[in-house]
């Protein structure tokens, strides 16, 4: 069955050390894989996408990577900082493979960046 | 408007009573979704639209659930006769593309509590 598995619910890491956050999915052969950051009461809010044939994406202080011969993506704050606090979501769509005609969530990761 | 605009956001429900939350996507996008988050991070899709029409009811309970988006008015999620299993916050999330090569913007969600 399909499934898409975030690491540990939670994660607790140092200011201004760099925060790694895994994705990790089966039966699923995506054409993009995308991150987003939901706070609490909040929606969550778009960070990134990367397509299936790009290796790594940045923008500032973030980072993802897509392999998609070990189905996974790592997602990576560096310099963390408080305010980087929230559950980050990883999505991805069916691709080739599936229903490119939404996108389906993991279960996110709670980061607590310690001051 | 340039934020998606989700009401009520709070809505509290006696068990068997109708709940209809709404919804109003970005201005110039043509895809609507809504997702059931329960539990924490688990994000169920319910439902798209591509402007009036439904493109994407696979994750729709058969019954109780409709949904509708209609030309100059907000999209809406009616559920009928609910169930103390239908409380959860309801997301709707607006895009220019149904799959992932967009981002989807979300707005803050409705909490919605059967009682």
């Amino acid at each position: 069955s399909q499934k898409i598995e975030q690491n540990s619910e939670a994660l607790n890491i140092q200011e201004g050390k760099t925060a790694t956050l895994t994705c990790n999915y089966t039966n699923y052969s995506p054409a993009y894989l995308q991150w987003y950051r939901q706070d609490p009461g909040r929606g969550p809010v778009f960070l990134l996408l990367i397509r299936e044939n790009e290796k790594e994406k940045r923008k500032e202080r973030l980072k993802v990577t897509f392999d998609t011969t070990l189905k996974q993506s790592l997602f990576h704050i560096t310099a963390s900082q408080p305010a980087d606090s929230a559950t980050y979501l990883c999505a991805l769509d069916g691709g080739s493979s599936g229903s490119a005609r939404q996108l389906t969530f993991g279960s996110g990761t709670q980061l607590t960046v310690l001051p | 408007g340039e934020e998606v605009a989700q009401t009520p956001k709070h809505l509290v429900r006696g068990e068997g009573q109708k709940a209809k939350l709404y919804c109003a996507p970005i201005k110039g996008h043509s895809y609507v979704f809504w997702y059931q988050q329960v539990l924490k991070n688990e994000f169920k899709f319910l439902i798209s639209f591509q402007n009036e029409n439904v493109f994407d009811e696979t994750g729709m309970p058969k019954e109780r659930f409709s949904a509708k988006c209609l030309p100059n008015s907000p999209c809406s999620l009616e559920i009928q006769a609910t169930k103390l299993e239908d409380s959860a916050v309801y997301f709707c999330a607006s895009s220019q593309s149904p799959g992932g090569n967009q981002p989807q913007h979300f707005g803050d969600g409705t909490r919605l509590s059967i009682l």
